[in-house]
Order: structure tokens, then C-alpha cells, then sequence
């Protein structure tokens, strides 16, 4: 079964400045998705950015890239530039590519989630 | 575009009772998800219905089911509700495996509350 471990339950940062979240993650597949999604207090989860594991670039979407280390298993966040609309509970969250067999097919793995504080 | 849209978004039931929780797929989606969040915590896995037909569950119990309609909206009933059965449900829709614009991305509702006292 795949895991997602992420040690830092909260982090904090000032406005317009630069935050690394942490993420790794244990699985025997070759072929997969991640994932981080930002929840804010309105409970909604919005993907924030993803990468598909046989791209061996990272991803970026505007102010938030990924550093992504497959041999690794981890899979940080970098949001730049950092804006008080940042400030939420974010997720790093595994998928497998195809069905893996079993019951478990389509789902995603979540970690334990860190807190951001965005201080203006 | 349609999002997610979930009902209802608070409820309060007590031990013992059945509760059912609502939820539209985004537009265009055949594959809806149930997950379980708890009070700061990931969300968990329930289970997965892609095309009315269960295919994926995670370790819940039996009492904890759920449909796909036609129309791919889908129910997650709960019967016997426990205490630890309160938390935010959420609902997540997305295209199948198979399906030309795959992306693996979920797409997820507000959330139900549920509060079981």
C-alpha cells in the first residue's frame, strides 16, 4: 500500500517571501500521479499543481513549482512570492497511474496535511 | 461548467441513525469518489463509482455505502452511525482512467459536515 508522510504539520511564512512544504511518499509502482491540494477554511480541496511520476520535469504553475526526486520519493512545494490568499491547509496526495489490482483502484492517498500561515 | 456540488453542507444526527449525503459530479465526469476528513487530518478513502458500478473501496465498513446514478450524481449512505463517524465528507468527481483527457485530478465539492452526537 502506498504511504504520504508530511513532517512538518505547520509552517509559516511572510508575505512575498519564499516556503518550502515537504513530502515523500513509499510505493512499489513505477507509473503514478501527485499531487498538492490547498484547502482553505471553506473546506473546498483545489489542486494546486500536479506531476505525472514519468515526466522527469517539475512542474509549475505561476508562483508554485515542485521539486520532484523519484528515486527520492519526495515531492516538495515551493510557492514564491508568497500572498496572505495562501494561507491554508495544504496536501501532498498520491494516485496510481493504472488499476492496480485490487480495491483500492482510483484513489487518492492524502498526507497528514501542514498548516500554512501567511504573516502580512 | 458545473463544479462539484454537494448536500447538505451541515448536519447533525445521533447514534444509531442512517444519514444520506448528496453529491453532483462536475460536468462531464463518470467517476465520482467519497472521501472521510477528519478534525485535521487527510482525507481518507471510501470508495469510487465509475459508470454505476463500485470499483474501488477503501477500509470502511459495509455500512457505509453508497450509488451512481445515470446521470453519474451519487449518494454515501451511512447506516448505524457511530460517534467517530463524525467529520467532513467530501465528494470528488473526475474523468475515468480510460477517458482521452485523463489527468489523475480529482475534483472536489465543499464538503458535508456531519456531526453524529
Amino acid at each position: 500500500a502506498q504511504t504520504v508522510t508530511q513532517s512538518q504539520p505547520e509552517m509559516s511564512v511572510q508575505e512575498a517571501e519564499t516556503v518550502t512544504l515537504s513530502c515523500t511518499y513509499d510505493t512499489s509502482e513505477s507509473d503514478y500521479y501527485l499531487f498538492w491540494y490547498k484547502q482553505p477554511p471553506s473546506r473546498q480541496m483545489i489542486l494546486v499543481i500536479r506531476q505525472e511520476a514519468y515526466k522527469q520535469q517539475n512542474a509549475t504553475e505561476n508562483r508554485f513549482s515542485v521539486n520532484f526526486q523519484k528515486a527520492a520519493k519526495s515531492f516538495s512545494l515551493k510557492i514564491s512570492d508568497s500572498q496572505l490568499g495562501d494561507a491554508a491547509m495544504y496536501f501532498c496526495a498520491y494516485r496510481s497511474a493504472f488499476n492496480a489490482g485490487g480495491t483500492s483502484y482510483g484513489k487518492l492517498t492524502f498526507g497528514q496535511g501542514t498548516i500554512l500561515t501567511v504573516h502580512p | 461548467e458545473t463544479g462539484v456540488t454537494q448536500s447538505p453542507t451541515h448536519l447533525i444526527k445521533t447514534r444509531g441513525q442512517q444519514v444520506t449525503l448528496r453529491c453532483s459530479s462536475q460536468s462531464g465526469h463518470n467517476t465520482v469518489s467519497w472521501y472521510q476528513q477528519a478534525l485535521g487530518q487527510g482525507p481518507q478513502f471510501i470508495f469510487q463509482y465509475y459508470r454505476e458500478e463500485e470499483n474501488g473501496r477503501g477500509n470502511f465498513p459495509p455500512r457505509f455505502s453508497g450509488l451512481q446514478f445515470p446521470n453519474y450524481s451519487s449518494e454515501l449512505n451511512v447506516n448505524a452511525l457511530e460517534l467517530d463517524d463524525s467529520a467532513l465528507y467530501l465528494c470528488a468527481s473526475s474523468l475515468g482512467a480510460g477517458e482521452l483527457r485523463y489527468t489523475g485530478e480529482l475534483f472536489f465539492g465543499e464538503g458535508s459536515r456531519l456531526t453524529v452526537l
